[in-house]
C-alpha cells in the first residue's frame, strides 16, 4: 500500500509566484511525522520541514509555510515570492513509530522556476 | 556544520562483483540508514542500523546486501555479487533518536552512484 502520494510530478512557475506542492499520506499510527527533502540537481537530500502528528499548527519559515491536515490527511508544503535556486525535486516523506524509524517517501514532485 | 559523508561518489563495477559503498554519519547520531534511489524514481528504504544491529530492513534488503559499523566512525554496505537492477543513486543517513527538536530527523549524504556494467 502506497503511504505517501504527490500527485503532482512536475511543476513549473515563473520567478516569483508561489507554488504549493501537494502530499497526500496514508498511515494507522497515531504517533508519526512528516517531513519534506529537496533534491537539487546535484542530487543530495537536504532537510526542509518536519511536522510530528499531535501538533497541526502550521507555521511559516522563511519563504517556506506548511499546511498540515489530519482530517485530509494532507501535509502540503509552500514557496512563496519562488526563486530559480528552488528548481529541484522535493519529496514529502512518512514516518511511523509502529514500523520504527524507516522513511516512507512519495514519489517526489519536480519544481521548476522559470526566470 | 555537522554532515554525512559518502565516499565514492561514483562507483562503476562489472556484474557480479562485490561493492562496499562507504558512509560517515553525523558523529553524535546512533540510528544509521541506507536507502536507494533508482533513477527517476522514489527513494527507497533499505535498512536501518542501532547499537551495532539491524533494527529493521526492507524486502530489497535481500541476501546479497549487508551493513556492517567496523569502526566507530564508519558504516559501509556491501552488495556481495552485483546485478544490472542495483545500479542506483545509494543515501546513507543518520539520525540522532533523542529527544529535542532533532528527533527523527535523518540527515542524508550526497549519495553513492553505482553503476553496474
Amino acid at each position: 500500500a502506497q503511504k505517501v502520494t504527490q500527485a503532482q510530478t512536475e511543476i513549473s512557475v515563473v520567478e516569483k509566484e508561489d507554488v504549493t506542492l501537494d502530499c497526500v499520506y496514508e498511515t494507522r499510527d497515531t504517533t508519526y511525522y512528516l517531513f519534506w527533502y529537496k533534491q537539487p540537481p546535484s542530487g543530495e537530500l537536504v532537510f526542509l520541514i518536519r511536522r510530528n502528528s499531535f501538533d497541526e499548527q502550521n507555521e511559516i519559515s522563511g519563504r517556506y509555510s506548511w499546511n498540515f491536515q489530519k482530517s485530509t490527511s494532507s501535509f502540503n508544503f509552500t514557496i512563496t515570492a519562488s526563486q530559480v535556486v528552488d528548481s529541484a525535486v522535493y519529496f514529502c516523506a512518512l514516518s511511523e513509530t509502529i514500523t520504527g524509524n524507516q522513511f516512507y517517501f512519495g514519489t517526489g514532485t519536480s519544481l521548476t522556476v522559470i526566470p | 556544520e555537522p554532515e554525512v559523508t559518502q565516499t565514492p561518489s561514483h562507483q562503476v563495477t562489472q556484474m557480479g562483483q562485490e561493492v562496499i559503498l562507504r558512509c560517515v554519519p553525523i558523529s553524535n547520531h546512533l540510528y544509521f540508514y541506507w536507502y536507494r534511489q533508482i533513477l527517476g524514481q522514489k527513494v527507497e528504504f533499505l535498512v536501518s542500523f542501532y547499537n551495532n544491529e539491524i533494527s529493521e530492513k526492507s524486502e530489497i534488503f535481500d541476501d546479497q546486501f549487508s551493513v556492517e559499523r567496523p569502526d566507530g566512525s564508519n558504516f559501509t554496505l556491501k552488495i556481495r555479487s552485483t546485478k544490472l537492477e542495483d545500479s542506483a543513486m545509494y543515501f546513507c543517513a543518520s539520525s540522532d533518536p533523542s529527544t529535542g527538536a532533532a528527533k527523527n530527523i535523518q540527515y542524508f549524504g550526497a549519495g553513492t552512484r553505482l553503476s553496474v556494467l
